[in-house]
């Protein structure tokens, strides 16, 4: 079975400091992964993927995730943080057995405050 | 552009009574639909899938069911809510062209009294 550690539940930085926050997963095949983030109280937001080639892919509002098959790691990263960064980020792997529908199976998430 | 709505945003429900969300997606048609939950601190656990109208997959067993009447349309329900059914629940749909690409609705917070 597939599964998606995020090792650290809590991270504190201040803004314009440089962010990475950690995720480790375990799967069978290549994977499909995904960094998605929440604000308090609403829906998940797509910040990046990776479905296959180059290994360093850019998302959204400055992100980019680094995928390292040795590592089973899609650590994400942003060089300056920005208050408006703070929210909570999870990591995801997906699966489509079918190949029509596709499951992900997410960390427990990352909490990230800002302070000014 | 493709917008996924649910309804409604916030919801207290005694124990025992039953439960009805609905989640509609527009911009798209033959969508996968998914319901997940997400327990407080917790992360997001798929409760249901569907790849089209009437075609329910559940990932886990409980006290909930989904049902598809409508292509874009899907339904969470519940007979009698129990106190665990607390939580915030999402809805989330993929397209065909890029059906590893999930979008998420804005959530129901679920309060079980």
């Amino acid at each position: 079975a597939q599964s998606v550690t995020q090792p650290d539940i809590h991270i504190t930085v201040s803004e314009g400091a440089s962010l990475e926050l950690r995720c480790n997963y375990s799967y069978g095949a290549t994977p499909y992964l995904f960094w998605y983030v929440q604000s308090p109280g609403q829906g998940l937001q797509l910040l990046l993927k990776y479905f296959s080639g180059d290994t360093l892919v850019q998302g959204i509002k400055g992100f980019e995730a680094e995928f390292k098959r040795s590592q089973s790691s899609f650590n994400l990263r942003k060089p300056s943080v920005h208050w408006s960064d703070a929210a909570e980020y999870f990591c995801a792997v997906g699966r489509n057995p079918t190949g029509t529908a596709s499951k992900l199976t997410f960390g427990t998430g990352t909490r990230l405050q800002v302070t000014l | 552009s493709q917008t996924i709505h649910q309804w409604p945003a916030t919801l207290v429900q005694p124990v025992g009574s039953p439960l009805s969300l609905e989640c509609t997606v527009e911009g798209t048609s033959n969508p996968n639909l998914y319901w997940y939950r997400q327990a407080a601190g917790r992360g997001l656990q798929l409760l249901f899938y569907s790849v089209g109208i009437g075609q329910i997959s559940s990932e886990v067993p409980q006290n909930l069911s989904a049902s598809r009447p409508q292509d874009r349309q899907f339904i969470l329900s519940s007979k009698k809510l129990l106190l665990s059914d607390s939580g915030f629940y999402l809805c989330a749909w993929s397209g065909l062209a890029n059906y590893n690409e999930q979008f998420f609705g804005p959530g129901t917070r679920l309060t079980v009294l």
